[in-house]
């Protein structure tokens, strides 16, 4: 298994230019997440979901779009990058349905990608 | 905000010793997880302690919770260079979201 991967590994975009990114998980995970990374700030979460065709907001959401039309694929998009959009983006996937479902979502650890480094100039 | 936040913020040690990092949090938990994040790398998942619990082992890691506090601590016995990582807390805030405190960069020195 691959696990999680991210693409792409690292960008440099241009302020107002758009791109998306891809996550991919093959553990049949329900629940997927995109975070990013700022030095002295932890990880911080964008938006997330909770199963296939359904998202919500996290913390930052503003400035991004996401969409999970497969259950193993989470996009995240900026449609007009800006400079504070500068940032390490991690992606991770938790809760295996079917034989484990009903047990609480929080006790189940989150399996994170390698990480997109984005630079906007 | 920050549900965690860990304590130092930095820690540097030599080969050998151990290392105690600290978490605080704000609102009730049913468990507390901690990851490891070496440089350049995502998270990965370390230990999970539920609200019951109050102390866990696992390998070379002791993780304390100390409900009443809102505190959890992770101890990293005999620590190897290989232990050159950052530490995080995470606890939940509702029911899906995960959230991390800013970390501990730990260093081991040879």
């Amino acid at each position: 298994n691959a696990g999680v991967t991210q693409t792409p590994k690292f960008r440099v975009l241009k302020t107002g230019q758009s791109m998306t990114l891809l996550c991919a998980q093959d553990m049949n995970h329900e629940y997927m997440y995109w975070y990013r990374q700022d030095p002295g700030m932890g990880l911080r979460l964008i938006h997330y979901s909770v199963g296939e065709g359904t998202t919500a907001k996290g913390e930052v959401p503003d400035g991004y779009n996401v969409s999970r039309l497969k259950k193993q694929n989470f996009l995240l998009g900026l449609e007009s990058a800006a400079p504070s959009q500068t940032s390490v983006y991690f992606c991770a996937s938790s809760y295996p349905p079917s034989r484990t479902s009903g047990r609480d979502p929080s006790s189940y650890e989150q399996y994170f990608g390698p990480g997109t480094r984005l630079t906007v100039t | 905000s920050q549900q965690g936040e860990e304590d130092p913020q930095a820690l540097s040690i030599q080969e050998g010793e151990n290392a105690t990092m600290n978490c605080s949090y704000k609102t009730s938990i049913n468990n507390l997880q901690w990851y490891r994040q070496n440089s350049g790398r995502g998270l990965v998942h370390l230990i999970l302690i539920r609200s019951n619990e109050r102390e866990k082992h696992s390998g070379r890691l002791r993780v304390t919770l100390d409900t009443s506090k809102k505190s959890s601590s992770l101890l990293i016995t005999a620590s190897r260079a290989a232990d050159t990582a950052s530490y995080f807390c995470a606890t939940f805030q509702g029911a899906q979201k995960l959230v991390f405190g800013q970390g501990t960069r730990l260093t081991i020195n040879p």
